[in-house]
């Protein structure tokens, strides 16, 4: 069964702590690991997609890596904005289109100044 | 980037009545939309997968009957809870494939009395 697992579920740190973001997931034919900020009250925004194991994404203070049996949210010196609750998710297996996503439980990241 | 509205941001409601729910794509066509229910403190678990032009597709454990779900045009989504109830509050989120990425709604608040 295909299964996306987060860690840690909360995680607080203060401004300019860097640390990092855990995805662990199990799936047949993986085609894209997707990586999404929601803010309280809101719907997910787009961070990364990484497809194969080796591959990382950059966007400001964050790089997401991949392997083949988990991901990486690295957050380099977090500011206070870059709270929120950080999503991963993978496409169902044997699905045609990568919008039927099996999400993980996210993590919750606060960053106190 | 691709932008989903969402209509109403937020609905109170009786218990026993319907609420619809609409989500758009503003700047693209969408053949294909997607709706996710995420309850407190839980991540986004998906109910049906929208076709422009033909019926639903639901998730396993998801009342086809009790949430109806229409895509009349290429930019327009609607779910529809019927005979809501109490355990239907919850946050509703839509979303569209763009190039493989997922583009998602500002999700709906619905809280039934």
């Amino acid at each position: 069964e295909d299964q996306v697992t987060q860690s840690p579920e909360a995680l607080r740190l203060q401004e300019g702590e860097s640390s990092s973001l855990n995805c662990s997931y199990t799936v047949s034919g993986l085609r894209g690991l997707f990586w999404y900020r929601q803010d309280p009250g809101k719907g997910p925004e787009f961070l990364f997609t990484l497809y194969s194991a080796g591959e990382e994404k950059e966007k400001e203070r964050l790089k997401a890596t991949l392997t083949k049996k988990e991901s990486f949210l690295h957050i380099t010196a977090p500011k206070p904005e870059d709270s929120a609750t950080y999503l991963c998710a993978v496409p169902q297996h044997g699905s045609s289109n990568t919008g039927k996503l099996i999400f993980g439980q996210g993590t919750t990241l606060q960053v106190k100044p | 980037g691709a932008v989903v509205s969402q209509h109403p941001s937020r609905v109170i409601c009786k218990s026993g009545t319907s609420v619809k729910i609409e989500c758009r794509s503003l700047d693209f066509q969408a053949t294909t939309m997607f709706w996710y229910r995420q309850f407190p403190k839980q991540s986004l678990m998906l109910m049906a997968t929208s076709n422009e032009g033909s019926k639903a597709t639901y998730e396993q454990g998801v009342e086809k009957d009790k949430f109806l779900i229409n895509h009349a045009s290429l930019t327009l989504s609607t779910l529809t809870v019927t005979s809501a109830h109490p355990e239907d509050s919850s946050f509703y989120i839509c979303s569209a494939e763009v190039s493989t990425r997922q583009f998602f709604g500002p999700g709906t608040r619905l809280t039934v009395l």
